[in-house]
């Protein structure tokens, strides 16, 4: 059961632009998001998280915009640089569930020059 | 502080071979947790210890197991490998149990198995 969706699965943007990349979620418990970051070879990176308690969370160039209501959360990446290509997930945690995070499948970004 | 760190970074095994990969947290972290990346099923959930106690585990068969130590060291060990074992098994560590949501990961151990 996937309970978290994530898309697009791919995206190219160019050097300077916008990358938006959303999340859906069912499961109502869920109480942090966080989005991590993952290059080649790579672990995944804690980029930036939200409770829902909070509608919008800004670090530096990274944005998360959430929409409780909606159960839909998005990672805005301004001023894209080719540096930020990447793969990006967003992921889910759910309290009564230890150490679980649930992840979205993924979206690999290419920012081209 | 040094980051999570995860041996053998690589890995090569055969079929019906068992297999043991090691995770050493970042200091102070008392939560692991464990999880298989493949291309096709993404980031899956195994199993998180504190306290050298495993509190959760996911959906996968007792072929996977785990540990932890008293130094907040982790093993996980898979026994009787299949061709579809092959991932990369990364491992998180978070500071303690009421704040066992903010994770971060190792570089992870590629498992190849023929």
């Amino acid at each position: 059961q996937q309970q978290v969706k994530q898309s697009p699965q791919s995206l190219i943007v160019q050097k300077g632009g916008i990358s938006i990349i959303n999340c859906a979620y069912e499961n109502t418990a869920f109480d942090y998001f966080p989005w991590y970051q993952q290059f080649p070879g790579k672990g995944p990176a804690l980029l930036i998280a939200i409770r829902p308690d909070v509608s919008e969370k800004k670090e530096g160039r990274f944005t998360i915009s959430f929409n409780k209501s909606a159960k839909q959360f998005s990672l805005h990446i301004m001023d894209s640089q080719p540096g930020d290509s990447a793969t990006y997930f967003c992921a889910a945690h759910d309290p009564t569930s230890y150490g679980k995070l649930t992840f979205g499948q993924g979206t690999i970004l290419t920012v081209h020059p | 502080k040094a980051g999570v760190t995860q041996t053998p970074r690589y890995l090569i095994k055969t079929r019906g071979q068992q297999v043991t990969l090691s995770c050493s947290p970042i200091s102070g972290h008392r939560s692991v947790s464990w999880y298989q990346q493949t291309p096709g099923q993404g980031l899956q959930f195994l199993f998180e210890y504190f306290s050298e106690t495993q509190r959760n585990k996911g959906n996968f068969p007792g072929r996977f197991s785990g540990r932890q130590f008293s130094n907040s060291r982790s093993e996980m060990n898979v026994s009787t490998l299949e061709l579809g074992d092959s991932a990369l098994y990364l491992c998180a560590s978070s500071l303690n149990r009421r704040d066992t949501d903010t994770q971060y990961f190792g570089p992870g151990t590629r498992l190849t198995v023929l």
